[in-house]
């Protein structure tokens, strides 16, 4: 059966320093690959989705990036952190084939102090 | 594209009592339409999807809902709520076709259950 793991749980990260999320799937091949931001009240951004290794599409312009060095490694980055950067990130998987709903990992809970 | 949107930002329901949580889409291509659940700091979980056929579908934890397209609508409802029910529900919609579809997601409800 298929998994999704993200780490790490929560993070508390001071501003101006470095972010590296990360987030791997176990039991298919070629998932499309999300990373969602959750703020109070306006529900789920979509930041980045990728369709194949070294394929990202950003949805918002932002302070973070993404990449996908392997078939199923997904990570959200940031240079340097913002105060606005703080939220719960989530990341998310889907077939590329015959399927239709997105799977969601445990999310990491990001605080920039 | 794709759009939800979720009027309720809050519900709150006595424990025992039926819920209904709206849900309403805009598209002008046919949609796969799906209900996920959130407890606090845990990632979303599907309760149920909608792809095609019967309008009535039935989920995990006795939810259910019904697709109604001339409504443009995909409210969730459960005849009886728990305690454990007590949690953020998402809405959320794509497109109905192949390859890669983003998945847009409502701005969300919680349910609050009150013993």
């Amino acid at each position: 059966s298929q998994t999704i793991h993200q780490w790490p749980a929560t993070l508390v990260q001071p501003v101006g320093s470095p972010l590296s999320l990360e987030c791997t799937v176990e039991g298919t091949s070629n998932p499309n690959l999300y990373w969602y931001r959750q703020a109070a009240g306006r529900g789920l951004q979509l930041l980045f989705y990728s369709v194949g290794i070294g394929q990202i599409s950003s949805e918002v312009p932002q302070n973070l990036s993404a990449s996908r060095p392997q078939d199923r490694q997904f990570i959200l980055s940031s240079k340097k952190l913002l105060l606005s950067d703080s939220g719960f990130y989530l990341c998310a998987w889907q077939g590329s084939r015959g399927f239709t709903e997105a799977f969601f990992g445990q999310g990491t809970r990001l605080t920039v102090v | 594209a794709q759009s939800v949107t979720q009027l309720d930002s809050q519900v709150p329901v006595f424990e025992e009592a039926p819920v209904e949580l709206r849900c309403n889409y805009s598209s002008s291509v046919s949609v796969y339409l799906f209900w996920y659940v959130q407890y606090p700091n845990q990632g979303l979980q599907l309760l149920l999807k909608y792809l095609s056929g019967s309008t009535l579908v039935k989920g995990i934890n006795g939810f259910e809902a019904e697709f109604n397209k001339s409504q443009t609508s995909f409210h969730l409802r459960k005849p009886s709520v728990h305690i454990s029910d007590t949690a953020e529900y998402f809405c959320a919609v794509r497109r109905a076709s192949g390859g890669y579809q983003k998945v847009t997601f409502g701005t969300g409800t919680k349910l609050q259950v009150i013993p």
